[in-house]
């Protein structure tokens, strides 16, 4: 089975430039899940998806992070204007409702400059 | 909100010893989780467990819930290198989940 796929990898850019993260949940899993970690903390939850729809993004700064969830599979997390706190791992996880185990993606390491 | 805490942040251990981490969450959570976290690689998942009592056992780690208490422990024995990573555990209530800072586990020699 294959796992969470998130791309790019790794993602340097200036402050004000746009960013986008894109993740492949694993196949039959409906939920899907952003987080953000920083250097020695743990993850944060930014937004959770069940099938299309955002139940809950409470923690997304909406002034600058968007995220779209088409068709209940793949996900893309869109930074703009970025800023040099943004700087941090973000991370994609999936799940199936109920069980609440969560997959974690490989992250896509931002650094703002 | 849950909160998560875990102590020790930072464990360095020799090989062939025993020790345990601790996990403590604010109010009720309705499962704990625990994951490993390799330097530059991804969550990798532990354990899940579901409810008071509960113990799962993975080659030289053992967790353990306590919902009474709130809390959770990850016991280590034996300690081995190949052990050393980030360990996280992770609270969830009403599909709000919350993760500790982690434990950094060094095994030396």
């Amino acid at each position: 089975e294959a796992g969470v796929v998130q791309s790019p990898r790794y993602k340097i850019i200036e402050k004000k430039q746009p960013v986008a993260f894109w993740c492949n949940p694993i196949s039959g899993h409906n939920t899907l899940y952003w987080y953000l970690q920083n250097l020695g903390q743990g993850p944060e939850l930014l937004i959770r998806y069940e099938n299309e729809e955002a139940v809950d993004d409470s923690q997304l700064p909406k002034d600058r992070f968007s995220a779209e969830r088409l068709k209940g599979v793949d996900s893309t997390l869109k930074i703009q204007p970025a800023e040099l706190g943004d700087s941090a791992v973000y991370l994609c996880a999936s799940g199936r409702t109920g069980l609440g185990e969560q997959f974690f993606g490989p992250g896509t390491r931002l650094t703002v400059l | 909100e849950l909160k998560v805490e875990q102590n020790p942040l930072f464990l360095s251990m020799q090989e062939e010893k025993n020790y345990t981490i601790y996990c403590n969450y604010s109010t009720t959570s309705d499962r704990l989780y625990w994951y490993r976290q390799d330097p530059g690689k991804s969550l990798e998942s532990l354990f899940v467990l579901l409810s008071n009592g509960a113990v799962k056992q993975e080659g030289r780690l053992m967790a353990s819930l306590d919902t009474k208490a709130r809390l959770s422990t990850l016991h280590i024995t034996a300690a081995v290198h190949d052990l050393s990573a980030t360990y996280f555990c992770a609270g969830k209530h009403n599909n709000d989940m919350r993760f500790g800072a982690g434990t950094r586990l060094t095994v030396k020699p």
